[in-house]
């Protein structure tokens, strides 16, 4: 059974562009969910993809923006970097449904994003 | 709203003493709640669930719905649970099922 795997690892930009992260699910799972960790804080909630379908916000602006594929991976893209914006990126993939095992959260690596 | 408090930031105790890493949440449904743990160098990972009701790694952890806790305990800590522990809440609030509320974590460190 693969993990949740994420990359880039690391990531430096500068303020202004814009970054897509990516996510691969843990075989099995049909939801992804991203979380913003800064330095020193517990992951905060960014969105949550179920089917290809936003299903679900935090308190994050427009300029976050994400995407589902069929086969359950995940892009999160950031537009306009602010220099707030560097922090760790979690991707976490579940599978939604009742009984044992699901809406279990399994989380990547992250992505270590340095908005200069 | 969500919202899930760990009051220590830090916490050392020596091995074989005992451990508690606080939690408490707020919640106005039915919440479930969960640790996770992170190991230096490692992903975060799933310790306990409250629904499993299960002991993971020595560890245990009783829902109070009265006094909106969740704290985990460990009679006899050893060096290997030094950690950074977060605690979380799921619920279905703000339209995504089972989005996770984390506390801010608690770093534990067991001396030798």
């Amino acid at each position: 059974e693969t993990g949740v795997t994420q990359s880039p690892t690391h990531l430096i930009k500068t303020r202004g562009q814009q970054v897509t992260l990516r996510c691969s699910s843990q075989s099995g799972h049909n939801t992804v969910s991203w979380y913003q960790q800064a330095l020193g804080q517990g992951p905060q909630f960014i969105f949550q993809y179920y089917r290809e379908e936003e299903n679900g916000r935090g308190n994050f602006p427009p300029r976050f923006s994400g995407l589902q594929f069929p086969n359950y991976s995940s892009e999160l893209n950031v537009n306009a970097l602010e220099l707030d914006d560097s922090a760790l990126y979690l991707c976490a993939s579940s599978a939604a449904g009742v009984g044992v095992g699901k809406n279990i959260q399994y989380f990547g690596a992250g992505t270590r994003l340095s908005v200069l | 709203a969500q919202r899930v408090t760990q009051p220590e930031k830090l916490l050392s105790v020596f091995k074989g003493a005992p451990v508690e890493l606080k939690c408490n949440y707020s919640y106005s449904g039915s919440p479930e709640l969960f640790w996770y743990v992170q190991y230096s160098r490692q992903r975060l990972q799933l310790l306990l669930r409250h629904i499993s009701r299960e002991s993971i790694k020595g560890f245990t952890a009783d829902l109070n719905k009265g006094e909106t806790s969740f704290h985990l305990k460990k009679p006899f800590a050893q060096e290997e649970d030094s950690a950074m522990y977060y605690c979380a809440l799921s619920g279905n609030s703000g339209g995504s099922n089972y989005k996770l509320t984390f506390g801010k974590g608690t770093l534990l460190t067991v001396n030798p």
